[in-house]
């Protein structure tokens, strides 16, 4: 267990729809990082928040939008959803913002099917 | 720009062979190199990492990596491998103050 929550699990929706995808991060944790898993594209960055801030942005479609609150979780909010869209979609944290480390620990992350 | 390449989608192979997960990495400044590994409906964990010093870096089971910055190089190795092992291998590179980049994986299945 990597300390690492996110929910849902697995979600099922319809294109044209919304969805949110929450993410707690460990304990102590300040930074959090959103990955979307798919078979062709392999793991892509999308974001990273650290204390409220985003600190860096990857290949995050103008669809999607993050935000990181007060208690530290965060949310992926995906909107006019595609069928491209399908895809386990990860929630990382680590302690620092540079996390110099490396390490990040990883959520069981969240699969998303677009029908 | 950091990238990764794993040059082997899948790499089967028997249990108890040796094994090599190949990772070059391209970047024009210092880098920091990792592997992780992801077993089935898991998410993604820290196998072993390289940040500075010693060139070859182990990790707790047995696999170990040898950073190459002629060879622009990262490869995963073990000597022995278990039925256990059966996981999606990542390698991933991140330059100072950068978010991690993966590779897209090698799955690697162990067969009895």
């Amino acid at each position: 267990d990597s300390g690492v929550t996110q929910t849902p699990k697995h979600l099922i929706t319809a294109t044209g729809q919304r969805v949110t995808l929450r993410c707690s991060p460990r304990s102590g944790d300040l930074s959090v990082y959103w990955y979307q898993q798919s078979l062709d594209q392999g793991l892509q960055f999308l974001i990273q928040y650290y204390n409220g801030e985003e600190r860096a942005k990857g290949n995050i479609l103008e669809r999607f939008s993050a935000q990181q609150f007060p208690d530290l979780h965060s949310e992926l909010n995906l909107s006019s959803l595609e069928l491209g869209d399908s895809a386990l979609y990860f929630c990382a944290s680590s302690f620092s913002g540079t996390g110099v480390t490396g390490e990040l620990f990883f959520g069981e992350g969240s699969r998303l099917t677009v029908l | 720009a950091q990238s990764v390449t794993q040059l082997d989608s899948q790499v089967p192979v028997f249990e108890e062979a040796p094994v090599e997960l190949r990772c070059n990495y391209s970047s024009s400044v210092s880098v920091y190199l990792f592997w992780y590994v992801q077993y089935p409906n898991q998410g993604l964990q820290l196998l072993l990492k390289y940040l500075s010093g010693s060139t070859l870096v182990k990790s707790i089971n047995g696999f170990e990596a040898e950073f190459n910055k002629s060879q622009t190089s990262f490869h995963l190795r073990k000597p022995s491998v278990h039925i256990s092992d059966t996981a999606e291998y990542f390698c991933a590179v991140r330059e100072r103050n950068t978010p991690l980049v993966f590779g897209k994986g090698t799955r690697l299945s162990v067969i009895a």
